[in-house]
C-alpha cells in the first residue's frame, strides 16, 4: 500500500486532455512539494513536473502540474500515443523523513 | 554528457550481501544529493536511500534501514549501496538518480538501473 494514492489506470483518446490525481496527507504533499514521473515501457523514469508546477527544459508544455491542500494532478493535453505509459507522483515526508511515492498510474491511449 | 551508470547487481542468495556502485559524470557529483530508488518486477517505484552532497546525511526507507548503507566517495564520483541480510523483497531493479537541488523528491538524472535477484 503506497503512502501516496494514485489510480491504477486512465485513458483517453488522441488529442483528449486527461489528468492523473495523486492523494497524500499533511506530512507530505501538504507540506512539501510534489513531483510526477513518466516512465515508458522497459526504460527508467523521467522527470516531468517538480516543484509542483516546474517543467524541466525539453519537457513539452501539453505536460502540467498543480497541487492544492495535500492532494496533487498531473495534466497532459493534446494526448499523444507516444504519452502510453506509466505516471508516478513522489514527495518527501516529513514523518517517514524519506520519499514517498504514488502507486503509479498506468496510462492508455485508446 | 550528464550520466550515471550503476553496476554491481546480480543473483545472491537470501541472507547473502551485494554491493552497487554508481559512477556519475557530466556534472559536479559533490554538488547534489544522490537517490536509490528500486522496481519489483511488475511492480512501482519504491525510494530505497538518499545522500547528501557531503556524504553527512543519510535517509533509508523502513524497510531496509538497519540492512543497506548507503554512501559516496566525491573523489571518484561515484555512489554506493551496501546490502546486506538480503530477502526475496528485495528483489528489483536498482537505479541510481540525481536530486535537483530544489528538492529530495525531484530526480533529474536517472541511471540505466541494475537487477539484483535474492533467490535460492
Amino acid at each position: 500500500q503506497s503512502v501516496l494514492t494514485q489510480p491504477p489506470s486512465a485513458s483517453g483518446t488522441p488529442g483528449q486532455r486527461v489528468t492523473v490525481s495523486c492523494s497524500g496527507s499533511s506530512s507530505n504533499i501538504g507540506s512539501n512539494t510534489v513531483s510526477w514521473y513518466q516512465q515508458l515501457p522497459g526504460t527508467a523514469p523521467k522527470l516531468l513536473i517538480y516543484s509542483n508546477d516546474q517543467r524541466p527544459s525539453g519537457v513539452p508544455d501539453r505536460f502540467s502540474g498543480s497541487k492544492s491542500g495535500t492532494s496533487a494532478s498531473l495534466a497532459i493535453s493534446g494526448l499523444q500515443s507516444e504519452d502510453e505509459a506509466g505516471y508516478y507522483c513522489a514527495a518527501w515526508d516529513d514523518s517517514l523523513i524519506g520519499v514517498v511515492f504514488g502507486g503509479g498510474t498506468k496510462l492508455t491511449v485508446l | 554528457e550528464v550520466q550515471l551508470l550503476e553496476s554491481g547487481g546480480g543473483l545472491v542468495q537470501p541472507g547473502g550481501s551485494l554491493r552497487l556502485s554508481c559512477a556519475a559524470s557530466g556534472f559536479t557529483f559533490s554538488t547534489y544529493a544522490m537517490t536509490w530508488v528500486r522496481q519489483a518486477p511488475g511492480k512501482g517505484l519504491e525510494w530505497v536511500s538518499a545522500i547528501s552532497g557531503s556524504g553527512g546525511s543519510t535517509y533509508y526507507a523502513h524497510s531496509v534501514k538497519g540492512r543497506f548503507t548507503i554512501s559516496r566517495d566525491n573523489s571518484k564520483n561515484t555512489l554506493y549501496l551496501q546490502m546486506n541480510s538480503l530477502r526475496a523483497e528485495d528483489t528489483a531493479v536498482y537505479y541510481c538518480a540525481k536530486t535537483t537541488v530544489t528538492s529530495y523528491s525531484a530526480f533529474d538524472i536517472w541511471g540505466q538501473g541494475t537487477m539484483v535477484t535474492v533467490s535460492s
